[in-house]
């Protein structure tokens, strides 16, 4: 079984709001990874990590921000929630050579912005 | 752009019954595919991965093949239960994008007793 978090599991918070997106690993890996899922659409990847103080932007235009500063964590940070960021966000890791590596991933936080 | 499509969108059984989950994507240029299971308001549980360079994979009751050159994958479930249940999700990881994975939009399946 994964060794990965996310802090909160639910969210309900009111439009302005800056929130973090808290996502731990304890495996060690170095990749981490966060996706947005709208209910019954598919998974979007937003942002990436291939290691410490390295984030890049993924495939999804998103209004949030990463920070790298530690191997086992990677929090993702709305400054304003708005509405339309209402949706689930995954968390996931991996590590070893790309053919072959799995990502892991963590129960997921379901955010609703009112 | 790589694309993914899985076919059905969802799917109704008897226990007990196999079967077939299809998966195809748009571009070959992949390092690996990797079918993961959601159950509702969970995260992603990886069943099986294959790399470019194999056919297939097997896991228990599972079976996964990739024919590459045609941009498919299939997932093979044996002897379906009721525990079955949930989404099953296909994403490929294209080369010359790290391990980004794009993803399907997923089979919700439902074994019924």
């Amino acid at each position: 079984e994964a060794d990965i978090y996310q802090t909160p599991r639910y969210l309900v918070i009111g439009t302005g709001k800056k929130i973090t997106l808290e996502c731990s690993q304890t495996m060690g890996h170095d990749k981490m990874y966060w996706y947005q899922q709208d209910p019954g659409m598919e998974l979007h990847l937003i942002h990436y990590s291939y290691g410490v103080n390295s984030t890049e932007k993924g495939d999804l235009s998103s209004e949030s921000t990463v920070s790298r500063i530690r191997t086992e964590h990677f929090p993702l940070t709305l400054e304003s929630a708005r509405p339309s960021h209402t949706s689930q966000y995954l968390c996931a890791s991996s590590a070893g050579q790309f053919f072959q590596e799995t990502q892991y991933f963590g129960p997921g936080t379901r955010l609703l912005v009112l | 752009k790589q694309e993914v499509t899985q076919i059905p969108a969802a799917l109704s059984v008897p226990e007990g019954e196999n079967l077939v989950l299809n998966c195809s994507f748009t571009d070959s240029a992949i390092y690996n595919l990797q079918w993961f299971r959601q159950d509702p308001g969970k995260g992603l549980t990886s069943l099986l991965l294959i790399q470019s360079s194999q056919r297939e994979q097997t896991s228990g009751r599972l079976n996964a093949s990739l024919d590459k050159s045609s941009g498919r994958s299939t997932l093979y479930i044996a002897a379906s239960q009721p525990g079955d249940s949930a989404t099953y999700l296909c994403a490929v990881s294209n080369t010359g994008g790290g391990n980004k994975l794009t993803f399907g939009t997923g089979t919700q399946l439902k074994v019924e007793l």
